[in-house]
């Protein structure tokens, strides 16, 4: 099956600093969603972005999916940002797209 | 306010218990979820259900029984649970099957 690997697997950053989350899948995909776990454990979706670049406040993503991998941006980040990222694909291109396969997520502690 | 609501929050329960887990959805989304999270693993699709119809079961065991009463509801009824069913227990919603998701806070189960 299809193996979505992220990378950090752990990111301690200064409050205000940037940075770059990465997800990497073996195989062709339609659909890619980038969600928040906060430390309370709420899972918020903050990207559908099965290609191009979104931007949402100081959150972007791009995703290059001929190169099979997404990327997320974090800019001036806040201790709020606090939390794992996860990346989330469907099994295949042409298995139900419904299935999200989740990666294994970035933890991320923003410092004040 | 997320649109999908799970209650109760937290759960504590023996092994000869019934309870359940209840999830409403007020996006007038037609496709449901349910999703297992344990302690470092990566989020697990139990249960799917499209306009009040099961579309997927993850060979997921019988102690866990889901229920749709409507496209509004999912219920996740639990009996003879085991230890290792400790888990966070998330809930989600999308217009569609392939759409993106969007999750419920979670019921944090725990199994004495």
């Amino acid at each position: 099956g299809i193996q979505v690997e992220q990378s950090p697997p752990d990111l301690i950053l200064q409050e205000g600093a940037n940075s770059t989350l990465r997800c990497n899948f073996s195989d062709s995909v339609n659909n890619l969603q980038w969600f928040h776990q906060n430390p309370w454990g709420q899972l918020i979706n903050l990207f559908y972005i099965p290609s191009g670049t979104k931007q949402n406040g100081r959150l972007s993503a791009t995703t290059v999916a001929t190169e099979r991998y997404s990327l997320l941006y974090i800019s001036s980040s806040q201790t709020t940002d606090s939390g794992v990222y996860f990346c989330a694909v469907p099994p295949g291109w042409l298995d139900s797209s419904y299935k999200l396969i989740f990666g294994s997520g970035t933890r991320l502690l923003v410092r004040p | 306010e997320t649109g999908v609501t799970q209650t109760p929050r937290h759960l504590v329960m023996g092994m000869t218990n019934k309870k359940s887990l209840k999830c409403e959805q007020h996006l007038g989304h037609n496709a449901m979820y349910w999703y297992k999270q344990s302690a470092k693993k990566p989020l697990e699709l139990m249960f799917v259900y499209s306009l009040e119809e099961r579309v997927e079961n993850n060979s997921v065991p019988s102690r866990f029984s889901p229920e749709c009463p409507n496209s509004s509801h999912l219920f996740l009824h639990l009996h003879t649970l085991q230890p290792e069913d400790s888990a966070l227990y998330l809930c989600a919603s999308s217009q569609d099957i392939g759409q993106p998701q969007h999750f419920g806070d979670g019921t944090r189960l725990s199994i004495l």
